[in-house]
C-alpha cells in the first residue's frame, strides 16, 4: 500500500517551455503534498507543502509564478514549472503523507532544460 | 531548523557495523529515516514517534531519544546494498505536517 505515483519520470525540453508534473497517491486520501528539489548530492530542498483545496505554502526563495502547484484533489497536485529555463534543470520529487505516518515519494522527475 | 547528521560519510567492508546519528534542537514528535540511492527517489525505512522507541529489523534498526532529541540508526552487519545516502527527517510538535531533512549521510559499502 501507500504508492506515490509521479509522471512523466524524465522531461528533456527547449528553454521557455513550460512543464507540468504530476503526483497522484494511488491508493490513499494524502493530508498533505509535498514538492520538493533536490541537486546531486545535495539534501532533498522544500519547494512548497501542499493541501487540498487551499493555495500552496511556499518556501521562502521559491518564487510562486515560475512553480505552480495546483490540488485539485485528495489524491493530485500537480507543479508546473513556467517559463523554464537551464537553471531549472533539476531533480524534482513529491510525496505525500496523513499526518503520523510516513511522507510516501513519488520516484521523482528528472528535468533538463536546454 | 535542519537537523544535525553525523558522520557525513562513512566507509565500510562488507559484514561491518555502522551507527547513523540525527539531532535536532527542537521538540520532535517524530523521526523518519529514509535511504536514497543515487537517481532514485528516497525509501522509507522506519518512523519513531516520540514517547522514546526503538525499532527496526534485525540488522537495520533504530532508537529515538525523546529527551535528547536525538536519533541513531544502526546498521549491523553490513550488506552491500546498504549503500546509498540516509536522511533522517524530523517532525516538531509545530511542524504543520512538515519533515525537516537533515543534510545526509552517504554510506559506501565495499566487499
Amino acid at each position: 500500500g501507500a504508492v506515490v505515483s509521479q509522471h512523466p519520470s524524465w522531461v528533456i525540453c527547449k528553454s521557455g517551455t513550460s512543464v507540468k508534473i504530476e503526483c497522484r497517491s494511488l491508493d490513499f486520501q494524502a493530508t498533505t503534498m509535498f514538492w520538493y528539489r533536490q541537486f546531486p548530492k545535495q539534501s532533498l530542498m522544500l519547494m512548497a507543502t501542499s493541501n487540498e483545496g487551499s493555495k500552496a505554502t511556499y518556501e521562502q526563495g521559491v518564487e510562486k509564478d515560475k512553480f505552480l502547484i495546483n490540488h485539485a484533489s485528495l489524491t493530485l497536485s500537480t507543479l508546473t514549472v513556467t517559463s523554464a529555463h537551464p537553471e531549472d534543470s533539476s531533480f524534482y520529487i513529491c510525496s505525500a503523507r496523513v499526518f503520523g505516518q510516513p511522507q510516501h515519494f513519488g520516484d521523482g522527475t528528472r528535468l533538463s532544460i536546454l | 531548523q535542519q537537523p544535525v547528521q553525523s558522520p557525513q560519510a562513512v566507509i565500510l567492508r562488507e559484514g561491518e557495523d555502522a551507527v547513523i546519528n540525527c539531532s535536532s534542537s527542537k521538540a520532535l514528535y517524530s523521526v523518519h529515516w529514509y535511504r536514497q540511492k543515487h537517481g532514485e527517489a528516497p525509501v522509507f525505512l522506519m518512523i519513531l514517534l516520540k514517547g522514546g522507541e526503538q525499532k527496526g529489523h534485525e540488522k537495520i534498526s533504530a532508537s529515538f531519544n525523546e529527551k535528547k532529541q536525538q536519533s541513531s540508526l544502526y546498521l549491523t552487519a553490513s550488506q552491500l546494498s546498504y549503500s546509498g545516502t540516509y536522511f533522517c527527517g524530523t517532525e516538531a510538535m509545530d511542524s504543520n505536517y512538515q519533515l525537516i531533512w537533515g543534510a545526509g549521510t552517504k554510506l559506501i559499502i565495499k566487499p
